[in-house]
């Protein structure tokens, strides 16, 4: 394992629901990411926070939040998401930012919007 | 904004011949090159990168080579084996951005037995 790890690993939500996807990392990490990952399409840089601070927001909609209370823990929280919105949503995390470090990721978490 | 290109999208090889899979990148600043292997269930994991001071690199069965000039990078796998079946990412990246790495579209590694 990369000692990344995210919940829930499967997740069905409508598109009025209110639901949360956890990161956690157990590398002593200061920088994490979210990533989308669709089929047939590249990965997808969503969000990038550094010793808890973001850094950058690749244009993402408003109805994913990124929250990064610590630099060992990152979430994604979503409402009134798109059926185009289901994707596997990868988290990932590196030592630092700024400089070209590996980013090591979780399993990811296969979202179903109905 | 980068802009990376990988080819073919599917490879299917004999166990034990060699495959490579090859990428094209668009900004000139990028100096940071690595590659991913994800397993169905898995997220991409890292088995090798380069970086531009580099033109070669390898790892038991595994190399990557980088031409700067031409603005593409290659990963060779070796003596390839069933285990090796997977999709296979390249990306690209440079040291002023935010670890925002930009993937190519993956390729779908097929060795038969």
């Amino acid at each position: 394992e990369t000692g990344v790890t995210q919940t829930p690993r499967h997740l069905v939500m409508g598109m009025t629901n209110k639901k949360s996807l956890k990161c956690e990392q157990h590398l002593g990490h200061n920088a994490m990411y979210w990533y989308k990952q669709s089929a047939k399409k590249p990965l997808e840089l969503m969000f990038v926070y550094s010793l808890e601070e973001r850094v950058e927001n690749n244009s993402v909609p408003s109805r994913f939040s990124p929250e990064c209370p610590n630099s060992s823990h990152l979430f994604l929280h979503l409402h009134t998401l798109q059926p185009e919105d289901s994707a596997l949503y990868l988290c990932a995390s590196s030592q630092e930012s700024r400089r070209t470090d590996t980013q090591y990721f979780g399993p990811g978490t296969r979202l179903t919007v109905l | 904004g980068e802009n990376v290109e990988q080819h073919p999208s599917t490879l299917s090889v004999q166990e034990g011949d060699s495959a490579v899979i090859k990428c094209t990148y668009s900004d000139s600043a990028s100096n940071y090159f690595p590659w991913y292997k994800q397993e169905l269930g898995k997220g991409p994991q890292l088995i090798i990168d380069i970086r531009s001071n580099v033109g070669e690199k390898k790892d038991q069965r595994i190399a990557v080579t980088l031409n700067k000039t031409a603005k593409h990078f290659s990963l060779h796998i070796t003596e390839t084996q069933p285990e090796d079946s997977a999709v296979y990412f390249c990306a690209a990246n440079k040291e002023t951005s935010y670890g925002k790495l930009t993937f190519g579209q993956g390729t779908i590694l097929t060795v038969h037995p």
